[in-house]
């Protein structure tokens, strides 16, 4: 199974700040994707990479931006964080048969 | 698009009773449908999924059916128990190289 790390788990920041969300596989699997839960509203989608600086945007990009330089990497940034960028964001990769998921980091804007 | 819709957001059940969780999807692909569950504070695991036509699949007690000629992949239990209190999130990956789908999620709290 692949392996999806995420880092930091637990992130503070205060509106304004930049975020910084980070994401590692161990397979070097091609595509990989950012997700945002909400309650009531699922896993919504932020944005795809097909590989290395091949990045297409979800359905809720706005406010985010992402970078992939390795394909062992993927990074999602916040320039300026809002209170409703409040969240957990986990990262996913796989195939089409199976999809593995980070364990999560929860970001709170004040 | 691509669409997975779970029609109910909060099951309550007494334990030992069967439980079913709707699930339908959109997609003009063929599909890959999954059911996972999330503990609280949990990131989601795969329970199940399936990408055959009536064929059930099982695991931990829970099966599920693809049904292509009405779109559905519904989740049942015959008989769940306490610790099967989660959310349960229905998930459509199309064949065509897009994004991963989720409904919104189904809680279910099963009580003494």
């Amino acid at each position: 199974d692949m392996k999806v790390t995420q880092m930091p788990r637990y992130l503070i920041k205060r509106m304004g700040e930049n975020v910084l969300l980070e994401c590692g596989q161990d397979m070097s699997h091609e595509t990989m994707y950012w997700y945002r839960q909400d309650p009531g509203l699922g896993l919504q989608l932020i944005y795809i990479s097909y590989d290395v600086d091949s990045n297409s945007e979800g359905d809720i990009p706005k406010g985010y931006r992402v970078s992939r330089k390795k394909r062992e990497h993927f990074s999602l940034i916040l320039d300026s964080a809002k209170t409703n960028q409040t969240s957990v964001y986990f990262c996913v990769g796989g195939p089409y048969a199976e999809q593995f998921f980070g364990p999560g980091t929860r970001l709170t804007v004040l | 698009g691509d669409s997975v819709t779970q029609t109910e957001g909060l099951v309550t059940l007494t334990k030992g009773l069967p439980v079913m969780l709707n699930c339908t999807y959109q997609t003009t692909y063929s599909p890959f449908l999954f059911w996972y569950v999330q503990h609280l504070n949990e990131a989601p695991k795969l329970l199940l999924k399936s990408s055959t036509d009536n064929k059930r699949t099982e695991h931990q007690g829970f099966y599920a059916t693809l049904h292509k000629s009405s779109s559905s992949f519904h989740l049942q239990k015959s008989s769940v128990q306490l610790s099967d209190s989660a959310l349960y999130f229905c998930a459509l990956t199309p064949n065509n190289n897009n994004a991963p789908r989720f409904g919104a999620g189904t809680k279910l709290s099963v009580k003494p």
